[in-house]
């Protein structure tokens, strides 16, 4: 079993719309959460760091569900720029030096 | 600020040929760089993580004479794939982590560069 995993998607989403995708992940010391936005062929980039009590930034919410080892991430009012693939990661301090764990990513498609 | 970079951005060799990657943090102390490989529809995988100073820590499955890590300085992190094949054509991306507070946890994300050996 993957250590995140998320469903690959695509998620076609009307403009305007709202979305929502989860992560699910196996390590219950999992210490850290954050979404990342990864466009095609270029590196991530970090989108929100996801706290225990839930956060929001702008359009963007995400919750952490500690009891059922999820996160999620919703859209609202998508725009056609929110067209990419969410990364879920998730980090866990280890001797080693804090590492982050890469999800496989969900694809969203904004359309017109 | 917390810009790092990589170069090159692609790079197209022969088969058996070795490539250099260089990472490179520009206004920010990278004390730990990290090398991950993104195969076409799949996630970040680490490859390994160096410590300025040290010897690279390699992930399982990943070989270390073939890709060799070097971190002499606090700015620059190299990968080198020695004798390269098809199947290590790939997105390589680096990341770096900063010695200061402000930075010691977010890890920033180089370009990534593309690898097509042929």
């Amino acid at each position: 079993r993957k250590e995140v995993e998320q469903d690959p998607g695509p998620f076609n989403v009307p403009e305007g719309a709202t979305v929502a995708f989860n992560c699910t992940y196996s390590n219950s010391a999992s210490q850290s959460f954050f979404w990342y936005r990864q466009d095609c062929r270029k590196e991530p980039k970090l989108l929100m760091s996801v706290y225990s009590s839930g956060n929001e930034d702008g359009r963007f919410t995400a919750q952490l569900n500690r009891a059922s080892q999820y996160i999620s991430l919703l859209i609202r009012d998508s725009k056609l720029s929110d067209s990419a693939t969410y990364l879920c990661v998730v980090n866990r301090i280890k001797a080693a030096g804090n590492k982050l764990t890469f999800g496989g990513g969900t694809r969203v498609l904004v359309k017109p | 600020g917390a810009v790092v970079s990589q170069h090159p951005s692609w790079v197209i060799c022969k088969s058996g040929t070795s490539v250099k990657i260089e990472c490179r943090s520009l206004d920010f102390q990278a004390t730990t760089m990290f090398w991950y490989r993104q195969f076409p529809k799949q996630s970040l995988m680490l490859m390994a993580t160096s410590n300025e100073g040290s010897k690279a820590t390699y992930e399982q499955g990943v070989e270390k004479d073939k890709f060799l890590i070097n971190h002499a300085s606090l700015t620059l992190s190299t990968l080198t794939v020695t004798s390269a094949h098809p199947e290590d054509s790939s997105f390589y991306i680096c990341s770096a982590r900063g010695a200061g507070t402000s930075l010691t946890n977010e890890q920033f994300f180089g370009p990534g560069t593309r690898l097509t050996v042929l």
